[in-house]
C-alpha cells in the first residue's frame, strides 16, 4: 500500500467555522507533512512531524493548528481561517526526515473559505 | 538563500521530445526529485537524482550536474495525457540541519496535436 488518503476531497467553511482536515498513510511512514499550494504556485511547506512530534513550523498562523495523534494519522484544526486561506491543502509522508526517499503525496483537501 | 528556476510555461508536439530545465541554489544538496502534477491533483513522483548523470525510466528520463547546479527532465515520445505541470524540487537542509524539499515554481506544459 503506497497510498496516502485525505478527506474530505472538498471543504467550503465560513470565517467563524471550526473544521478539521484528515490524512491517513499505512506505510509505515515516519514523517508527514503538511502543504499549502494555490493556484499555479508550488507547495508551499507548514508543518512536518517526525515520530508524531512536530519538528517544522513554518511560521504558519495560529489559526493552523496540526496534530499527530499517531503514526498513521495527521490532522489540520482550522479555525476563523480567511479568504486569502483558500487553497489545496497536500498532506505528504516519507519513511523519515532524513532519508533519501521521495514524498508520496495524497490527493489533497480543496479548501474555499467564504 | 534558497532559489530554484525552471520556465514558467513550455509547449510541444505529441510524439516530440521536449527537455524541461531546472537550476538550483540551495543551502545544502541531498537530492533532486522531479514530480508531475496534473492540475487540481497531487504531486506524483517521476525520478530522484543525488548523483551526476542521467537517470532513464521508460520515457522519462532525468540529469543532473552538482557542479553546476542544474537538471532537466526530458520527456519522450510525448502524449496528450503529459499535459501537467513539472515540478523539481531540492532536498536541501534546514536550519535544524534537516532535509527540506524546496520546491520550484513548475513549468506547465502543453502538448498539441
Amino acid at each position: 500500500d503506497t497510498e496516502v488518503t485525505q478527506t474530505p476531497k472538498h471543504l467550503v467553511m465560513g470565517m467563524t467555522n471550526k473544521k478539521s482536515l484528515k490524512c491517513e498513510q499505512h506505510m509505515g511512514h515516519r514523517a508527514m507533512y503538511w502543504y499549502k499550494q494555490k493556484a499555479k504556485k508550488p507547495p508551499e511547506l507548514m508543518f512536518v512531524y517526525s515520530y508524531e512530534k512536530l519538528s517544522i513550523n513554518e511560521s504558519v498562523p495560529s489559526r493552523f493548528s496540526p496534530e499527530c495523534p499517531n503514526s498513521s494519522l495527521l490532522n489540520l484544526h482550522l479555525h476563523a481561517l480567511q479568504p486569502e486561506d483558500s487553497a489545496l491543502y497536500l498532506c505528504a509522508s516519507s519513511p523519515d526526515r532524513t532519508s533519501g526517499y521521495e514524498q508520496y503525496f495524497g490527493p489533497g483537501t480543496r479548501l474555499t473559505v467564504t | 538563500g534558497q532559489n530554484i528556476d525552471q520556465p514558467t510555461e513550455m509547449t510541444a508536439t505529441e510524439g516530440a521530445i521536449v527537455q524541461i530545465n531546472c537550476t538550483y541554489q540551495t543551502s545544502g544538496f541531498n537530492g533532486l526529485f522531479w514530480y508531475q502534477q496534473h492540475a487540481g491533483e497531487a504531486p506524483t513522483f517521476l525520478s530522484y537524482n543525488v548523483l551526476d548523470g542521467l537517470e532513464e525510466k521508460g520515457r522519462f528520463s532525468s540529469f543532473l550536474s552538482r557542479s553546476k547546479g542544474y537538471s532537466y527532465l526530458l520527456l519522450k515520445e510525448l502524449q496528450m495525457k503529459d499535459s501537467a505541470s513539472y515540478l523539481c524540487a531540492v532536498r536541501g537542509v534546514d536550519s535544524g540541519g534537516y532535509n527540506k524539499l524546496i520546491f520550484g515554481a513548475g513549468t506547465r506544459l502543453a502538448v498539441h496535436p
